[in-house]
């Protein structure tokens, strides 16, 4: 039973343009909510997290909306660059804990 | 600061075969949670320990045990190996405790393993 999801498993976008990444879930108890980056031979880093009580955090290029009522968020990278291509991972987690609850990521190719 | 390191990278077991992974911790950090990535998925919970004790486990069955040691450093086990085991392995530190980042965490290379 997957409670995060990401239903575009790639996405391609111009060098300077900007990069719109999806992800929904369907556990109403997820109260936190970050995004992971993650290269060939890496781990997964963090990039940006958001908590249920906001509904939009900004860090330089990145910005995180979640929308609650659609069980939605979305991650924005304005303007992307080819260092960004790399897959994005959406996660969750519920009540304090920090085990989180992964999709299935999306591969974002920036084209220079 | 040293990253969370893992061992070995890469290694092919058969199937009923037993494996250990090991994890080091990021210095500083009192928490390591293990994950199975699976190909074309998303990391996956397989459990976590705190001071030495498992503190929350995912839906894996008891062939899937671990063990966290004094210095945090901490080893997977999996018994009786499945071809579905099939996967890569990461291990994340983080630090539990008033003032943290509820959910921050830092991810090793992960250990692919393979199973015949």
């Amino acid at each position: 039973d997957q409670q995060v999801k990401q239903n575009s498993p790639s996405l391609s976008v111009q060098e300077g343009r900007i990069s719109i990444l999806n992800c929904d879930y369907t556990n109403s108890m997820f109260d936190y909510f970050l995004w992971y980056k993650k290269y060939p031979a890496e781990g997964p880093t963090f990039l940006i997290s958001i908590s249920s009580i906001k509904d939009k955090n900004e860090d330089g290029r990145f910005t995180v909306f979640l929308n609650k009522s659609a069980k939605h968020l979305s991650l924005h990278i304005v303007p992307s660059q080819p260092g960004d291509s790399a897959v994005y991972f959406c996660a969750a987690s519920k009540g304090g804990a920090n085990n989180l609850f992964f999709g299935t990521g999306t591969r974002l190719t920036v084209i220079p | 600061e040293t990253g969370v390191t893992q061992s070995p990278t890469h290694l092919i077991k058969t199937r009923g075969q037993q494996v250990t992974l090991r994890c080091s911790s990021q210095s500083g950090h009192n928490t390591v949670s293990w994950y199975q990535q699976a190909l074309g998925q998303g990391p996956q919970f397989i459990f976590q320990y705190y001071r030495e004790e498992e503190n929350g486990r995912g839906n894996f069955p008891p062939r899937f045990s671990g063990l966290q040691f004094p210095n945090y450093s901490s080893e997977l086990n999996v018994n009786a190996l499945e071809l579905d085991d099939s996967a890569l392995y990461l291990c994340a530190s983080s630090l539990l405790g008033r003032g943290t980042n509820t959910g921050e965490l830092f991810f090793g290379e992960g250990s692919r393993l393979t199973v015949l």
